[in-house]
């Protein structure tokens, strides 16, 4: 079975600093994605980025970007420039590429954001 | 901006008595799926539909847990009889089926559950 570890319950960082967010996962399987979701305080939780793990580069979404490191079982989330509105709880979730589509979310890091 | 609508968003009640959440997912989109988050760990999949059919409940707890998607469009998740460990946020998320795509599920904002 599939496992996600996210070590960081919570982590902060100064309004403008950079942030890494890091994750790792347990698996048999060759294809699959991975994912980075954020759910704000009282509000639905949202894709920050993906990476397929066929892909070597790395995925890049603006400010964020993720250091994937397949033989390693790696995942980690970099946030530039942080910003009040990146406070958040941030997921790392693994996906199979076959089978079903469920999503195998760690426990989750707490972001905080100072001004 | 189509989104995946969930209610109610809270409700409280005492053990025992029955529970039902209510999800309507993105228009045209065939897969739905039922998560428990519960407080300070991720989602898990309780169930997860395509079209009408179950395809996953295999962390459902079905002496208690019933879901049902019968017309193939909204869904409800009851829970008769509540118990105190149910208390939790209750997700349900949307994403189209396209072979060709990884189909990125959509969440709603949530229905979080307390049971007294």
């Amino acid at each position: 079975a599939q496992t996600v570890t996210q070590s960081q319950p919570e982590m902060s960082v100064q309004e403008a600093e950079t942030v890494t967010l890091s994750c790792t996962y347990d698996t048999s399987e060759s294809d699959y994605y991975l994912f980075w979701y954020k759910q704000p305080p009282s509000r639905q939780m949202i894709l920050v980025i993906r990476q397929e793990a066929y892909k070597q580069q790395n995925a890049t979404e603006n400010r964020f970007s993720v250091n994937f490191q397949k033989a390693a079982k790696s995942f980690s989330l970099k946030i530039s420039d942080s910003q009040l509105g990146d406070a958040a709880m941030y997921f790392c979730a693994y996906r199979s590429a076959l089978g079903s589509y469920k999503l195998i979310f760690g426990s989750g890091t707490r972001l905080l954001v100072r001004p | 901006e189509a989104e995946v609508a969930q209610s109610p968003r809270y409700k409280i009640t005492e053990k025992s008595q029955a529970v039902a959440f209510w999800c309507d997912p993105i228009s045209g989109h065939a897969t739905l799926y039922w998560y428990r988050q519960i407080l300070g760990q991720g989602p898990e999949l309780l169930v997860q539909f395509q079209d009408e059919s179950v395809v996953d409940d295999s962390q459902l707890p079905k002496d208690r847990f019933s879901a049902e998607r019968l017309k193939g469009v909204d869904s409800t998740l009851k829970i008769q009889p509540a118990e105190l460990g149910d208390s939790a946020m209750y997700l349900c998320a949307s994403s189209s089926f396209d072979m060709s795509s990884y189909n990125e599920q959509f969440f709603g904002p949530g229905t979080r559950l307390t049971v007294l």
